[in-house]
């Protein structure tokens, strides 16, 4: 997976809770990516990151924000969990922007 | 607004077929198209990709075909196997900038 962790890699949360979910890459890229994947969806980019503290919002951004402190860190938070945020969220890292590689997904349940 | 727009939804195929999936896109200022190949519990992983300045690339068995005018590109898998079965994600971007739009997906299945 290119050289990407993404923790946790399962979790069950309670509406109303926030939740943070971390992407670790040990390939110094520059940026790196959040995305959601959901059934009849596919990949649906919720933030990205084009350097550190550098941000900018995706498709489906509402009720989510990131943070980029590190190269190597970029953090996905989840302010007040919803039922409609159960998904499977990825993390992607890329040289260029162009060819992304991504990482092995976290399963989040909001129960 | 869907972009990238990805045909069939699921494919089944017999061992040895091809397996064609189809995307078409509006936007002509696209000029990457990559194709991910996603297996169950895994991430996408980049398959092959082309950019409009050819109308085919060839790496093993799997093929893209580029049609400008169209707005149109494929992946072609030849001499499909059990072990190709899997869910393909078509992708485009625009020049300059950093970011990818999905088509919403194909799963293919292949049969012995």
């Amino acid at each position: 997976d290119a050289g990407i962790t993404q923790s946790p890699r399962h979790k069950v949360t309670e509406t109303g809770t926030p939740v943070t979910l971390r992407c670790h890459q040990t390939e110094n890229h520059r940026y790196m990516y959040w995305y959601r994947q959901d059934p009849g969806h596919g990949l649906r980019l919720i933030h990205y990151s084009y350097g550190v503290k550098d941000t900018d919002k995706g498709e489906v951004s509402d009720g989510y924000s990131v943070s980029r402190s590190k190269t190597e860190d970029f953090l996905l938070t989840l302010e007040s969990a919803t039922s409609s945020q159960t998904s499977v969220y990825f993390c992607a890292i890329s040289m260029t922007g162009a060819e992304q590689y991504f990482g092995p997904g976290t399963r989040l349940t909001v129960t | 607004q869907q972009q990238v727009k990805q045909s069939p939804q699921s494919l089944i195929v017999q061992k040895g077929g091809i397996s064609i999936i189809n995307c078409a896109y509006e936007n002509t200022a696209f000029d990457y198209f990559p194709w991910y190949q996603q297996f169950p519990g895994k991430g996408p992983a980049l398959l092959i990709a082309i950019r409009p300045d050819v109308s085919e690339k060839k790496e093993g068995r799997f093929t893209i075909s580029f049609n400008k005018s169209a707005k149109q590109f494929s992946l072609h898998i030849m001499d499909s196997q059990p072990g190709d079965s899997a869910t393909y994600f078509c992708a485009a971007s625009r020049r300059n900038t950093d970011k990818l739009i999905f088509g919403t997906g194909t799963r293919l299945q292949v049969f012995p």
